[in-house]
């Protein structure tokens, strides 16, 4: 079975600083890996995903993810964090081959993310 | 806007009832997805969805059902409705095809009230 962890509840960022926020996972073969961010009354939106080749990704709004094999890792950063960046950010994974288990994404707890003006 | 429609919005019904939650995906795409958003047992994907036939199951319960269309909207039925279904029920659609990279697009959720 496949899961998420993101082990922080919430972080809190001053503006300008550099924010992560953390997420591990456990599959049994190889991942993709996505991060989304949920605005207050609002569905998810895709920030970026891992699927192959370089270990760091590139997304949308300044975001990036680190995708760490031997840690099962995948850390979502932004250098300079906004305060338009406040939301709650999900971490998930979806096995490379279904192998005949579940095949929607697996989607870890969520983190607040609060950037202080 | 992720071009995935949802209606309602909100949804207040009482236990024991039945109730059907439409989505629209995004112009061409085939794949269909719901999921289940609770304060206590987080997102947790139902249901997939593909071209009209059933993909996949995830933590569905046999209260619940779905079904795609011929015109790939999609509707998730849930009876006999108990007090722990309030939840938000988001629906997704993904880009042709059932490639496991591809990401998914969420609509912006019913909200469903059992009183």
């Amino acid at each position: 079975a496949q899961s998420v962890a993101q082990p922080e509840d919430q972080v809190n960022v001053a503006e300008g600083n550099p924010l992560t926020v953390k997420c591990t996972y456990s599959v049994s073969g190889n991942p993709y890996l996505f991060w989304y961010v949920q605005y207050p009354n609002r569905g998810l939106q895709f920030l970026l995903k891992y699927i192959t080749g370089d270990n760091l990704v590139k997304g949308s709004y300044g975001f990036e993810a680190e995708f760490n094999k031997s840690q099962t890792s995948f850390h979502l950063k932004k250098p300079s964090a906004l305060v338009s960046d406040s939301a709650l950010y999900f971490c998930a994974v979806r096995e490379r081959y279904s192998g005949g288990g579940a095949d929607g994404l697996t989607f870890g707890k969520g983190t607040h993310l609060i950037i202080q003006p | 806007d992720s071009g995935v429609t949802q209606t309602p919005k909100h949804l207040i019904t009482a236990t024991g009832q039945r109730v059907t939650l439409r989505c629209s995906p995004r112009s061409g795409d085939l794949s269909v997805y719901w999921y289940q958003q609770s304060l206590d047992q987080g997102l947790q994907f139902l249901i997939q969805y593909y071209n009209g036939e059933e993909r996949a199951k995830g933590n569905i319960l046999e209260r619940f059902s779905a079904q795609q269309f011929p015109d790939l909207h999609s509707e998730l039925n849930l009876s006999s409705l108990e007090l722990g279904d309030s939840a938000l029920y988001f629906c997704a659609s993904s880009v042709r095809g059932t490639g496991r990279y591809n990401e998914q697009f969420f609509g912006p959720g019913t909200r469903l009230t059992v009183l």
